[in-house]
């Protein structure tokens, strides 16, 4: 298994442009997860979902949309960068069986806004 | 929803001595606390999880204790290594069920 994949690993944009950061997991998890993290800081949910058809927000939603028309699939949208957008993207999938969790960190996305 | 409080930010040990960080939380349905290693430009990786219903638990020199009453749970790392150092996350599970909560973050440093 390849575990959580993003796509790219490093981006640069302008102010203004728009770039869809993608997540894909090949684990049958039903539950994805995109976090933010700020340098030195914790990480922040921006929007999660927990099977495919159905999306949340986190605790940091403005800025981003999400769609989850595939259980592998977990794509995260910048209609219009800012530099508060400037962070590390991480998506996350997990499964729930018995109390376990199984939960899996993608290798990030590294996202500057300029 | 959860807030999670974690202490100290930033932490330095020398080589095998303890390091110990602390979490607390504020809602008391949650029942899922993992703690997770993050080495610098890498993915966070859980090293150790707690459920509610236990009170600690070990795993080799990581160890994590849970206070339900006051609410609080800490990872203990015992003989530190260099490669111990990284920064450290805890994290609780919402009463929903859906979303986990991290703290802010415990960078450790080991120093040979």
């Amino acid at each position: 298994n390849a575990g959580v994949t993003q796509t790219p690993k490093f981006r640069i944009l302008k102010i203004g442009q728009s770039m869809t950061l993608q997540c894909t997991q090949d684990m049958n998890h039903n539950y994805m997860y995109w976090y933010r993290q700020d340098p030195g800081m914790g990480l922040k949910l921006i929007y999660y979902s927990v099977g495919a058809g159905i999306t949340d927000k986190g605790e940091v939603p403005n800025g981003y949309n999400v769609s989850r028309s595939t259980t592998e699939d977990f794509p995260l949208r910048l209609e219009l960068a800012a530099p508060s957008q400037t962070s590390v993207y991480f998506c996350a999938s997990s499964y729930r069986q018995g109390g376990n969790y199984g939960y899996t960190f993608g290798s990030g996305t590294r996202l500057t806004v300029v | 929803g959860e807030n999670v409080e974690q202490h100290p930010s930033t932490l330095s040990v020398q080589e095998g001595d303890s390091a110990v960080i602390k979490c607390t939380y504020s809602d008391s349905a949650s029942n899922y606390f993992p703690w997770y290693k993050q080495e610098l430009g890498k993915r966070p990786q859980l090293i150790i999880d707690i459920r509610s219903n236990v009170g600690e638990k070990k795993d080799q020199r990581i160890a994590v204790t849970l206070n339900k009453t006051a609410k609080h749970f800490s990872l203990h790392i015992t003989e530190t290594q260099p490669e111990d150092s990284a920064v450290y996350f805890c994290a609780a599970l919402g009463n929903t069920g859906n979303q986990f909560y991290f703290g802010t973050g415990t960078s450790l440093t080991v120093i040979p």
